[in-house]
C-alpha cells in the first residue's frame, strides 16, 4: 500500500509570510494526526482528525494555524503569519482508526523561518 | 495529559553490543505503546507496537516490553549494529480518542 505522502518536502520563508502543508494519508485511514517536531526534541500533537471532524486541537496555536481534512481523506496545515519559533519539521500520520492501532508517518515537512 | 520520558538522551556502543533503551509514562491507563526509529532528516518508523494486554512484543533483533503498573517500558536491542545507528522514539497514547504523547528520544551511535 502507498504511505502518507506530504508535501512541499522543504520550505524556507520569512517570518510573517504565510505557508502551507498538504498531507495525503493512507487509503481507508480515518485518522489523522499533525504534529510539529523541533529539533531535538520529540514530536508534538497540533490537532487530531477522525475522519472530516477535529477529535482534539488543544495544542493548536489557533492564532497562527488552521487545519482542515477535505471530506475525510486529504488535510492541509496552515501557517499565518509565521513566527521564527515556526521552524520545525511538519509531521503528518495516519492510523485505521483512534483505538490500537499502528501509526504510519510521512516523510515530514522541514519548514525554516527567516 | 501523558508525560513521556526517555533515558538515556544518547548512547554510543561499540558493534556487537546489547542494549537497553527506557521510556516511562505517567498515564498507566493505555491501550498500547509504540516504539519508533527515526533517522536524519527522516520522518518516524513504527517498530513495535505492544497492547495493554501483552508483556513483550518481538520484532527480529527488537524485543519491547511495557509494564503498565510501574509506568515503563523498555527496547531491548540484540546484537547491535552500525545500521541501528538512529533515534528512537517511544509514543503512549492518553485520554479520549487515543492521543500520542512522545519522548524526546533516544540517539543511538553504533561504531564500527
Amino acid at each position: 500500500e502507498a504511505g502518507v505522502a506530504q508535501s512541499p518536502r522543504y520550505k524556507i520563508i520569512e517570518k510573517r509570510q504565510s505557508v502551507a502543508f498538504w498531507c495525503n494519508p493512507i487509503s481507508g485511514h480515518a485518522t489523522l494526526y499533525w504534529y510539529q517536531q523541533i529539533l531535538g526534541q520529540g514530536p508534538k500533537l497540533l490537532i487530531q482528525f477522525q475522519n472530516n471532524g477535529v477529535v482534539d486541537d488543544s495544542q493548536l496555536p489557533k492564532d497562527r494555524f488552521s487545519a482542515e481534512r477535505l471530506k475525510g481523506v486529504d488535510s492541509t496545515l496552515k501557517i499565518q503569519p509565521a513566527k521564527l519559533e515556526d521552524s520545525a519539521v511538519y509531521l503528518c500520520a495516519s492510523s485505521p482508526s483512534s483505538g490500537a492501532n499502528v501509526l504510519t508517518f510521512g516523510a515530514g515537512s522541514r519548514l525554516t523561518v527567516l | 495529559k501523558q508525560e513521556v520520558t526517555q533515558i538515556p538522551a544518547a548512547l554510543s556502543v561499540p558493534e556487537g553490543e546489547n542494549l537497553v533503551l527506557n521510556c516511562s509514562f505517567t498515564d498507566s491507563a493505555i491501550y498500547n505503546l509504540q516504539w519508533f526509529r527515526q533517522d536524519p532528516g527522516k520522518g518516524l518508523t513504527s517498530l513495535l507496537l505492544i497492547q495493554s494486554s501483552q508483556r513483550e512484543q518481538t520484532s527480529g533483533r527488537l524485543n519491547a516490553s511495557l509494564d503498565k503498573s510501574s509506568g515503563r517500558s523498555t527496547l531491548y536491542i540484540a546484537a547491535s549494529q552500525p545500521g541501528d545507528s538512529a533515534t528512537y522514539l517511544c509514543a503512549a497514547p492518553a485520554g479520549n480518542f487515543n492521543k500520542f504523547y512522545f519522548g524526546s528520544g533516544t540517539k543511538l551511535n553504533v561504531k564500527p
